[in-house]
């Protein structure tokens, strides 16, 4: 299984509700990464997780809250955004001190309204 | 910081190679090279890594000078189906500093 699943595709949220983004792997990965993609952008990174504690958070505003329960499950707590975080939230996972040979997920295109 | 630059946009047609290159003056010792590949409302794709010299793999070649301030990812045959935004990316392989270039959208016509 080569597959890194996020879920829900879709999501349609107001500026007050909470949702979560949720991303899973079996791919036996110990790091597991959150990006931010833009229209016509290339990615951005936002966290890195490695063995299940949060290593690198790359100055992401607290409305955006991570999550790492275990080795194959990465979450993504939203609260209070604007709509400039509309985007395309990528989850991705490798091997420890393999972030450059990354395995994506497809995303979750979120609409801020 | 290692800055990345490639053209905005490349045209080809099917059957043709098509050579991308990617701009990195200031690479640092630890970072390399990594191409990915990404098709619209998809995550990117890892295509191929190298340190120096030439890298090939059953879908792409990677050529990087000596002075490693540029690479050229090389794509054999080009089809419809390789038409897609193309990054580079110049890193090490611990998560600081990960900047992916601008990108270049290839279109490949018929």
């Amino acid at each position: 299984d080569t597959e890194v699943t996020q879920t829900p595709k879709h999501l349609v949220m107001g500026m007050t509700n909470k949702k979560s983004l949720k991303c899973e792997q079996h791919m036996g990965h110990r790091a597991m990464y959150w990006y931010k993609q833009k229209a016509k952008k290339p990615p951005e990174l936002m966290f890195v997780y490695s063995y299940e504690k949060l290593s690198i958070n790359e100055s992401v505003p607290s409305r955006f809250s991570p999550e790492c329960p275990n080795s194959s499950l990465l979450n993504l707590h939203l609260h209070a955004l604007q709509p400039e975080d509309s985007a395309l939230y990528l989850c991705a996972s490798s091997q420890v001190g393999s972030h450059t040979e990354a395995f994506f997920g497809q995303g979750t295109r979120l609409t801020v309204v | 910081l290692a800055k990345t630059t490639q053209p905005i946009s490349m045209d080809s047609y099917e059957g043709q190679e098509v050579n991308i290159t990617c701009s990195h003056n200031n690479i640092a010792t630890n970072d390399y090279i990594t191409w990915y590949q990404q098709f619209p409302s998809q995550g990117p794709r890892f295509i191929i890594q190298g340190y120096k010299t030439k890298v090939t793999n059953e879908v792409a070649s990677l050529f990087i000078p000596a002075d490693r301030k540029s690479s050229t990812l090389s794509l054999p045959r080009v089809s419809l189906s390789d038409t897609a935004v193309y990054y580079c990316l110049v890193a090490n392989n611990y998560g600081q500093n990960f900047v992916f270039g601008p990108g270049t959208r290839l279109s490949v016509l018929p």
